[in-house]
């Protein structure tokens, strides 16, 4: 499976910030993906990170909060904007590899808004 | 509304028990589907994928898939207490390579 690295790990940050977290696949992958955990939750589709072009947003999610870019197939940002306590989540960035289309997580983004 | 559920448990075995998740989904036109282990803290592994009525070994652990009655087991042998962590179902359908996630099952295996 591809590797997938996730940075920052966690952060604690105020309240009206915001804050970008990036993911690197160490291979081209064409689908990639941004979820969030919150706390005793499961997973939450954000959106698609699409390369070269704008991020395809689920339903409650939307381009001002959580803009991404992904400049390339093996390269993406997630950023959370005007953060709020509401915010305080695990960010994972994922990338469908292979033939079968498994789903495989970077390690975690966990982001505590005070 | 595809929806993939899962009984949050905790589901509590002793060490050397047979664990077993299961697993329901809406979606009757769902074709491929996963277990991922999330140990607490830590973000979902992959441990099995199935997409075939039937079941599939790998090691201590085996799928099984239902179509007809729309729900996929995960069995974990000779259960170990590292097995202790949340699993999560997880259903593909469509053609669509985005899954629907279960909310998950706290598994607990005591010594």
């Amino acid at each position: 499976s591809a590797v997938i690295s996730q940075k920052p790990s966690r952060d604690i940050c105020q309240r009206g910030t915001s804050l970008t977290i990036q993911c690197q696949v160490d291979s081209q992958v064409t689908m990639m993906f941004w979820y969030r955990q919150q706390p005793g939750q499961s997973l939450t589709l954000i959106a698609t990170a699409n390369q070269g072009s704008e991020a395809t947003y689920e339903s409650g999610f939307v381009i001002d909060k959580f803009p991404i870019s992904r400049p390339n197939l093996t390269f993406s940002t997630l950023t959370v904007s005007n953060m709020s306590p509401e915010d305080s989540s695990i960010y994972l960035c994922s990338v469908v590899w292979g033939a079968s289309g498994e789903l495989f997580f970077g390690e975690g983004s966990r982001l505590t808004v005070l | 509304q595809k929806e993939v559920e899962q009984n949050s448990g905790p589901l509590s075995v002793p060490e050397g028990a047979i664990a077993s998740l299961n697993c329901t989904y809406s979606d009757r036109v769902s074709q491929s589907f996963f277990w991922y282990r999330q140990y607490s803290g830590k973000s979902p592994e992959l441990i099995m994928s199935i997409y075939s009525n039937g079941d599939k070994e790998d090691g201590r652990f085996t799928a099984q898939l239902n179509k007809a009655s729309q729900y996929v087991s995960l069995l974990i042998r000779d259960s170990q207490p590292s097995d202790s962590a949340t699993y999560l179902c997880a259903a593909t359908s469509g053609g669509s390579y985005i899954p629907t996630f279960g909310r998950g099952t706290s598994l607990i295996v005591h010594p």
